[in-house]
């Protein structure tokens, strides 16, 4: 059983800090792994993407990878109110099945103002 | 990325009915996926639909409760059959898109009575 880890939180920080999400994966043929946005009522959308040990920075955000850890974060800078929702973590199955995702649970972020 | 037209939105059914869940996309897709995700859960994919195939059901799903349709490259249908209250949901479709991760449609809330 392939399993995808994430802190529940919820994880609360002030306007202008740091947040930063964890996750950790089973499957360790795993090549993909995506951060997603769930905004309470709507659908999840994707914000970051990574493939390769080390870190990605694409605006506010930074997500890192450690494959020989299984580890997957998402960092999100000068945190702002609007940013306050579910963040899910999803990894791609390794083998015959990549093209599947396994989505965590996820981390409910409140960015205080 | 592709556009996902999902519909309904929501609806209200009674239990022993059934419901079927339209998702077009603006543009030809090898596969589409629908999920699940139930309140205050993670999602859960029920199923992968390859056009001109019969879907692939994940454990736990079976095709008499969850039928697919996959006539085209761009258009997709998930009924949910002889619905029961533990059939209330938020339904999703999704699909790939190259290497940039898999985008979801608006989803579809479910509530059975």
């Amino acid at each position: 059983q392939k399993e995808v880890e994430q802190n529940s939180g919820p994880l609360s920080v002030p306007e202008g800090a740091i947040a930063s999400l964890n996750c950790t994966y089973s499957d360790r043929g795993s090549q993909s792994f995506f951060w997603y946005r769930q905004y309470s009522g709507k659908s999840p959308e994707l914000i970051m993407s990574i493939y390769s040990n080390g870190d990605k920075e694409d605006g506010r955000f930074t997500a890192q990878l450690n494959k020989a850890s299984q580890y997957v974060s998402l960092l999100i800078r000068d945190s702002q109110p609007s940013d306050s929702a579910t963040y899910l973590c999803a990894v791609n199955d390794s083998g015959g099945s990549n093209y599947k995702l396994t989505f965590g649970k996820g981390t409910l972020l409140t960015v205080n103002p | 990325s592709a556009v996902i037209s999902q519909k309904p939105s929501r609806d209200i059914c009674q239990r022993g009915t059934s419901l079927t869940i339209q998702c077009q996309v603006d543009s030809q897709v090898t596969m589409m996926f629908w999920y699940r995700q139930q309140p205050g859960q993670s999602l859960t994919l029920i199923a992968t639909a390859n056009q001109g195939s019969e879907a692939t059901y994940e454990s736990g799903f079976v095709i008499d409760k969850f039928p697919i349709s996959r006539p085209n490259l761009t258009f997709s249908t998930l009924t949910v059959s002889n619905m029961s209250p533990e059939d209330s949901s938020i339904y999703l479709c999704s699909v790939a898109v190259g290497t940039y991760g898999y985008t979801f449609g608006s989803g579809t809330r479910l509530t059975v009575v």
